[in-house]
């Protein structure tokens, strides 16, 4: 089936440090989700990307999505410690209905 | 807005007995809901999707007469975990979206413990 794997699974990072979680899936994407999950929390909606070779950003975050529309990745700038938590991408398959979660990677940042 | 309500919170309760998770779309109108499941510093694994008023589609390995889920309205749907025994201990999350493939919206989830 659809897997769609994250790396790293563990990031430590020191306070303004950059850091960048990357995002694959086995099949083609029709479109990718990030998420934010903090530590006892939910998971909160963070940005979608639709097009081949998208680049967005929001602040210190930049989201990009592979020109093949299998892969994506998520780049912080400076991190702070309100970075901390889980971030997982999910993608979104034609004909599947439903969005399958990436393994996630767990940020904590040292301040 | 797209506020997801998800009660209770925590709950505990004995082995072989039934507990019913309740997500509700408190701003809008959601034609499909999903219910995960999430063990501890683990992703998000799809348990089901649930349409309005129709039968839910579980997951590969989901027992559907375990975990029994009814979309009776466009803004509720509940999850029964029922007969539970200590390896159904987890954290349940649901999700809801509006149409086609827009953001999910997540409720605070439900962390289950059965002794």
């Amino acid at each position: 089936g659809q897997q769609v794997m994250q790396i790293p699974q563990y990031q430590h990072v020191q306070e303004g440090e950059d850091f960048t979680t990357y995002c694959n899936s086995s099949t083609t994407l029709s479109n990718i989700q990030w998420y934010k999950q903090r530590p006892g929390g939910h998971p909160v909606f963070l940005i979608q990307l639709v097009k081949s070779g998208e680049v967005k950003k929001q602040k210190r975050l930049t989201f990009q999505f592979g020109e093949a529309k299998k892969n994506s990745s998520l780049h912080i700038t400076a991190t702070q410690t309100t970075d901390v938590g889980t971030y997982f991408c999910a993608g979104w398959t034609s004909g599947t209905y439903k969005y399958i979660f990436g393994t996630g990677t767990r940020l904590k940042v040292l301040a | 807005g797209a506020v997801v309500s998800q009660h209770p919170s925590r709950v505990i309760c004995k082995s072989g007995t039934s507990v019913k998770i309740e997500c509700r779309s408190l701003d809008f109108q959601a034609t499909t809901m999903f219910w995960y499941r999430q063990f501890p510093k683990q992703s998000l694994m799809l348990m089901a999707t649930s349409n309005e008023g129709s039968k839910a589609t579980y997951e590969q390995g989901v027992e559907k007469d375990k975990f029994l889920i009814n979309h009776a309205s466009l803004t509720l749907s509940t999850l029964t975990v029922t007969s539970a025994h200590p390896e159904d201990s987890s954290f349940y999350i649901c999700s809801a979206r509006t149409t086609g493939n827009s953001p999910l919206h997540f409720g605070n989830g439900t962390r289950l413990t059965v002794t």
